[in-house]
């Protein structure tokens, strides 16, 4: 069956860097383009970020671009979100969501089961 | 962007009724609007897409209309399983966007 395991999550410093991970299995990855979306405390969710099926294209949500990259390696069914300079605002817990759509346009069928992020001096 | 508003913002709600839950778009967006719960230290749960299309194995008391800029979920006969969040979603564009959700407690 589809699956997203998301990791890496932890605290940080202010200004600091933080990889996160998704590894996908059950479906063909490479065929999927892939979001990054948070829940944030007090404010529900916000959309980060989304990757095509073979990672040629890349669009963020203003509030982490400059900041964060996503990528992925279709070899090894696995997509990542590059944090640096984070800020306390970034705090929240960070899901990777596959898009069924087989474009980046569509539903947000399959979820990982999230990472928290604590941004926190 | 694209904004999605949510109305009700808390709804409590006892079992058996009926509960509806608006999403208004700042703009059309077609169909391309749908709709997620959330429970508790779970990750968000797809129920209905593109506005009213049923997803396979979730109950057919959720059910999902509307277009252009107007969308509603109703939930029939609540169950106690369904407190949550439930949350509304654009695809229409990027950024997609959420509306900032709608808490549904049971009395």
């Amino acid at each position: 069956q589809v699956q997203l395991v998301d990791s890496g999550g932890g605290v940080v410093q202010p200004g600091r860097s933080l990889r996160l991970s998704c590894a996908a299995s059950g479906f063909t990855f490479s065929s999927y383009a892939i979001h990054w979306v948070r829940l944030t405390p007090g404010k529900g969710l916000e959309w980060v970020a989304v990757i095509s099926y073979d990672g040629l294209n890349k669009y963020y949500a203003d509030s982490v671009k400059g900041r964060f990259t996503i990528s992925r390696d279709n070899s090894k069914n696995t997509l990542y979100l590059q944090m640096n300079s984070l800020r306390p605002e970034d705090t929240a817990v960070y899901y990777c969501a596959r898009d069924g759509s087989g474009g980046y346009f569509g539903t947000l069928d399959y979820w990982g089961q999230g990472t928290l992020v604590t941004v926190s001096s | 962007e694209i904004v999605l508003t949510q109305s009700p913002d808390f709804q409590s709600v006892t079992p058996k009724e009926k509960v509806t839950i608006t999403c208004r778009a700042s703009q059309s967006i077609g169909s391309s609007l749908h709709w997620y719960q959330q429970k508790p230290d779970q990750s968000p749960k797809l129920l209905i897409k593109y506005a009213s299309q049923s997803i396979s194995g979730v109950p057919s008391r959720f059910s999902g209309s509307g277009s252009g800029t107007d969308f509603t979920l109703t939930i029939n006969s609540l169950e106690a399983e369904d407190a949550a969040a439930y949350y509304c979603h654009q695809s229409s564009s990027l950024p997609g966007t959420f509306g900032q959700g709608t808490k549904v407690e049971i009395k």
